[in-house]
């Protein structure tokens, strides 16, 4: 059975690194194929792709947020990590860590977890 | 990025069958994906690849298209189906729709 399970520091303020922990079991990031990604989702709108870690450790971001941006893995602990720099108040949202079923072009994110809620302010 | 366009709402009744599309601003082959998310919950997929149902979801969904237009049909449709849809694609970086919430009347 794949879970998949978020956490996060809950609020912090602007201009500090928010930095997600996604702690899974049912699958390992050390088995070829196997991939992890992380996806926002502001209250009351729509998702938003960071991005994939891959069992190589090949990292994709989304573009407009790269710069920002760092995902990493911990195989041995069934764990996967986003670093997220200088957030503001844009960056209050909802963030999932989902396991990706598929490799290369045809791959989607098949079993998400529950989500933990981010809140930048001041 | 590959934006993808969803209408915003459909209203239909317990009983009939609904189609909610998804139209992608370039050819994403069959690279296409549905997801479900009921209120307060998190998302969960319901096809893949177009076309593919996933495992323990009911067959009243299913899924079509190729290229740049995409279908999400469900036939017929439950109380419980009151949810917001969105499709994704992979076939570049990923990205979703705005979602279409379905309500019933």
């Amino acid at each position: 059975q794949v879970t998949l399970k978020e956490s996060g520091p809950g609020i912090l303020q602007p201009s500090q690194t928010l930095s997600l922990t996604c702690t899974f079991s049912g699958f390992s990031l050390s088995t070829y194929g196997m991939g992890v990604g992380w996806i926002r989702q502001p209250s009351g709108k729509g998702l938003e792709w960071l991005a994939n870690i891959w069992w190589d450790d090949d990292k994709y971001y989304n573009p407009s947020l790269k710069n920002r941006l760092t995902i990493s893995k911990d195989t041995s602990n069934n764990q996967a990590f986003l670093k997220i720099t200088n957030v503001d108040t844009a960056d209050t949202a909802t963030y999932y860590c989902a396991r990706i079923m598929g490799y290369g072009g045809p791959y989607w994110f098949a079993y998400w977890g529950q989500g933990t809620l981010v809140t930048v302010s001041s | 990025d590959t934006v993808l366009t969803q209408s915003p709402a459909l209203a239909v009744s317990p009983g009939e069958r609904v189609t909610i599309s998804c139209r992608a601003s370039e050819s994403v082959s069959t690279l296409m994906h549905w997801y479900q998310q009921k209120p307060g919950q998190q998302p969960t997929l319901l096809i893949y690849l177009a076309s593919n149902l996933e495992s323990g979801v009911p067959a009243r969904f299913s899924g079509s298209g190729s290229g740049t237009d995409f279908t999400l049909t469900i036939d017929p449709v439950e109380a419980d189906d009151t949810a917001t849809y969105y499709c994704q694609q992979s076939w570049n970086d990923p990205t979703f729709g705005a979602g279409t919430k379905l309500e019933l009347k």
